[in-house]
């Protein structure tokens, strides 16, 4: 089974800062199958990146995916009061499909 | 528009049975292996269970090996989780998810499953 840690736990920026998230694998997770996801309370996970870098249909140039092998990286370049939530990493590219335990960005 | 809408949830008893649904459209269906992935209340997501394409092959998390069957009719584009001898600890939103070679994860809106007596 593939681990994948995020790092930070929790996030404390204030609103126009750069967020950066760490998903990291214990074994080598193909890129095609790599994604990052946003939850807030009370919703379904909405997919904010797939194959590690591709944006999500809708989801603006504000997110970007970046990474490989083991080390994937969410960033946020400005941070807006709609985007402190709750991110997730998740590799489906084998079986058992595993998630982050997730880092929450919360506000400074 | 691609839709996944699942339903079937509920409140059941411990060691009873409940059968949950996910209707597809907007995509091909029969070209997608389909997922289960759940999210107890206050907890990250957990996948559940797998199945390919064609329902060929099945795949499930150790958690719910057993008790548990993933299936799907593609003549329907419905896809089903048959959950038996249930436990607290299944209580949780049940959300279906679709995926297929080089396309974006496809999730539905989730199902919320309450195991309590």
């Amino acid at each position: 089974e593939i681990v994948l840690t995020q790092s930070p736990g929790t996030l404390s920026l204030s609103p126009g800062e750069r967020a950066t998230l760490s998903c990291r694998a214990s074994q080598s997770v193909s890129s095609l199958y790599l994604a990052w996801y946003q939850q807030k309370p009370g919703q379904a996970p909405r997919l904010l990146i797939y194959g590690a870098s591709s944006r999500a249909t809708g989801i603006p140039d504000k997110f970007s995916g970046s990474g490989s092998g083991t080390d994937f990286t969410l960033t946020i370049s400005r941070l807006e009061p709609e985007d402190f939530a709750v991110y997730f990493c998740q590799q489906y590219g084998s079986s058992p499909w595993t998630f982050g335990q997730g880092t929450k960005v919360e506000i400074k | 528009q691609v839709q996944l809408v699942e339903s079937g949830g509920g409140v059941v008893q411990p060691g009873r049975s409940l059968r949950l649904s996910c209707v597809a459209s907007g995509f091909t269906f029969s070209s997608y292996g389909m997922s289960w992935v759940r999210q107890a209340p206050g907890k990250g997501l957990e996948w559940v269970a797998l199945i390919s394409y064609d329902g060929s092959k099945e795949y499930y998390a150790d958690s719910v090996k057993g008790p548990f069957t993933i299936s799907r009719d593609n003549s329907k584009n419905t896809l089903y989780l048959q959950m038996n001898s249930l436990r607290a600890e299944d209580t949780a939103v049940y959300y279906c998810v679709g995926v297929g070679g080089g396309t974006p994860p496809y999730w539905g809106q989730g199902t919320l499953v309450t195991v309590s007596s």
